[in-house]
C-alpha cells in the first residue's frame, strides 16, 4: 500500500489566478495519476504523470491549463492555470501498484474553489 | 464510457447483507473487476477485486457471473460507515498499469 498526501486540502481562489497542488508519496512509485471530482460528480482522470518525461494528457485536458510536474518517484504536481469558476472542483492524486491488478491508491483530495 | 453500469442508489438497514450489482457485459478476457468505495470527503478506497472466481477479504465478498458479464459485491453485515458511494470499474491487466475510468457509481444509504 502507499500513503498519500496532498497540499493545500483545500483553497478559494479568484478567476484569473493559477494554484498549484502538490502531491506526495510515502514510497518511491513509477505511475502517479491526477483526477478531479467536479461537484456532485464522478471521477475524471485528467493526466497520467511520468517521472522524467512530459506527462500524458486525457482527451479535453490541455498541459497549458493543466501543467504537471513529476521532478522524483515520490512527488508530483498539478497547476490549474487562468482559473474560472467551472475549475471549482475536487483534485486528487493517485498511485498504482507496479503488478497486475494495478491496485490504485488515492490522496484526500484538494478542495478548490474559484470565485 | 466507463463500461460498466450500476444502479444509481441502494438503500439497506444496519447489520443486514447489502448485494451491489454491476454489469460488464463487453468485459473482454484480461480485464479485472475492481471496486473501489468513496466514503463522505475522501478519496476513493479499494474494496475487492476479481478476474474469474469468486474472491472473498475482510471488507466484502465479490461474486463474479460464470460468463463474467455481471457481479455482485457483498457486504455481509453494514454499518453506517459503509454508507458511500461504490464504484465498479474494468481494468486492463495486459498492458500495464493505467488510470481508473469511474462510472457514476452506486450510492448506498445505509439506515440505523
Amino acid at each position: 500500500s502507499a500513503v498519500i498526501s496532498q497540499k493545500p486540502s483545500r483553497d478559494i481562489c479568484q478567476r484569473g489566478t493559477s494554484l498549484t497542488i502538490q502531491c506526495q508519496v510515502d514510497s518511491q512509485v513509477t505511475m502517479m495519476f491526477w483526477y478531479r471530482q467536479q461537484p456532485g460528480q464522478s471521477l475524471t482522470l485528467i493526466a497520467t504523470a511520468n517521472q522524467g518525461s512530459e506527462a500524458t494528457y486525457e482527451s479535453g485536458f490541455v498541459i497549458d491549463k493543466f501543467p504537471i510536474s513529476r521532478p522524483n518517484l515520490t512527488f508530483s504536481t498539478l497547476t490549474v492555470s487562468n482559473m474560472s469558476p467551472e475549475d471549482s472542483s475536487i483534485y486528487l492524486c493517485s498511485v498504482t501498484d507496479r503488478v497486475p491488478p494495478y491496485e490504485q491508491y488515492f490522496g484526500p483530495g484538494t478542495r478548490l474553489t474559484v470565485t | 464510457d466507463a463500461k460498466t453500469t450500476q444502479p444509481n442508489s441502494m438503500e439497506s438497514n444496519e447489520e443486514e447483507p447489502v448485494h451491489l450489482p454491476c454489469n460488464h457485459s463487453t468485459i473482454s478476457g484480461t480485464d479485472y473487476i475492481h471496486w473501489y468505495r468513496q466514503l463522505p470527503s475522501q478519496g476513493p478506497e479499494y474494496v475487492i477485486h476479481g478476474l474469474t472466481s469468486n474472491v472473498n477479504n475482510r471488507m466484502a465478498s465479490l461474486a463474479i457471473a460464470e460468463d463474467r458479464k455481471s457481479s455482485t459485491l457483498i457486504l455481509h453485515r453494514a454499518t453506517l460507515r459503509d454508507a458511500a458511494v461504490y464504484y465498479c470499474i474494468r481494468t486492463y491487466s495486459g498492458g500495464g498499469a493505467d488510470g481508473l475510468t469511474f462510472g457514476k457509481g452506486t450510492h448506498l444509504i445505509i439506515q440505523p
